[in-house]
């Protein structure tokens, strides 16, 4: 099975500034058809998760553009441009590239 | 567009229990679906996926054999079929739709976890 790491596992953030959150995957999450299969999800507290990015760096539809996503192969990263209050939550990475799907243990973002 | 899950409760070890998951505002029949859960203060797990036509079905190594997923397209019903329940059983179960794409050549691929329930709480504890 795939492996997904993350770091950091906590983020404290203040409002307005930028924060990020590394992935890594123990196996190359890029295809040869060119797509790296990594997901991002946010789970607000007290809510289901929320897909955020997928194939990659692809924003799903309707997540704020201060989002971005970046990385290829066995690195990956989450950008937040701007944090805001409504960002806090656990921020998990996924792969998608082989049928058992793994999660990496989350990272917890909340306000400093 | 709407997943709800039912069928959670409190179960003795080695009990079975039987998950449902309600779709609507879609078209169930072209989506893979799957069941992911969440132990209580823990990250998210994968247990187990299946295709729109049930050609293809996927178990996490910690459920094969026990749990059994499938689906009624005609009731628009996804189903987790759980025996032999263990206390390490004990979490949120999330139904969530799979969102695939074909490549021309790579055939069928994954694209994301597009839409997730409420989830449904199983607790295994004699």
């Amino acid at each position: 099975d795939i492996v997904m790491t993350q770091s950091p596992l906590f983020l404290p953030v203040t409002p307005g500034e930028p924060a990020s959150i590394s992935c890594r995957s123990s196996q190359s999450l890029l295809h040869s058809n060119g797509n790296n299969y990594l997901d991002w999800y946010l789970q607000k507290p007290g809510q289901s998760p929320q897909l955020l990015i997928y194939l990659g760096s692809t924003r799903a539809s309707g997540v704020p553009d201060r989002f971005s996503a970046s990385g290829s192969g066995t690195d990956f990263t989450l950008k937040i441009s701007r944090v805001e209050a409504e960002d806090v939550g656990v921020y998990y990475c996924m792969q998608g590239l082989e049928a058992l799907f793994t999660f990496g243990p989350g990272t917890k973002v909340d306000i400093k | 567009v709407h997943l709800v899950e039912s069928g959670g409760g409190l179960v003795a070890p080695g009990g079975s229990l039987r998950l449902s998951c309600a779709a609507s505002g879609f078209i169930f029949s072209d989506y893979s679906m799957v069941w992911v859960r969440q132990a209580p203060g823990k990250g998210l797990e994968w247990v187990a996926s299946i295709s729109s036509s049930r050609t293809y079905i996927f178990y996490a190594d910690s459920v094969k054999g026990r749990f059994t997923i499938s689906r009624d397209n005609a009731d628009n019903s996804l189903y987790l079929q759980m025996n032999s329940l263990r206390a390490e059983d004990t979490s949120v179960y999330y139904c969530a739709r799979e969102d695939v794409y074909f490549h021309f050549w790579s055939g069928y691929r994954h694209r994301s976890f597009d839409m997730w329930g409420q989830g449904t709480m199983v607790t295994v504890s004699s």
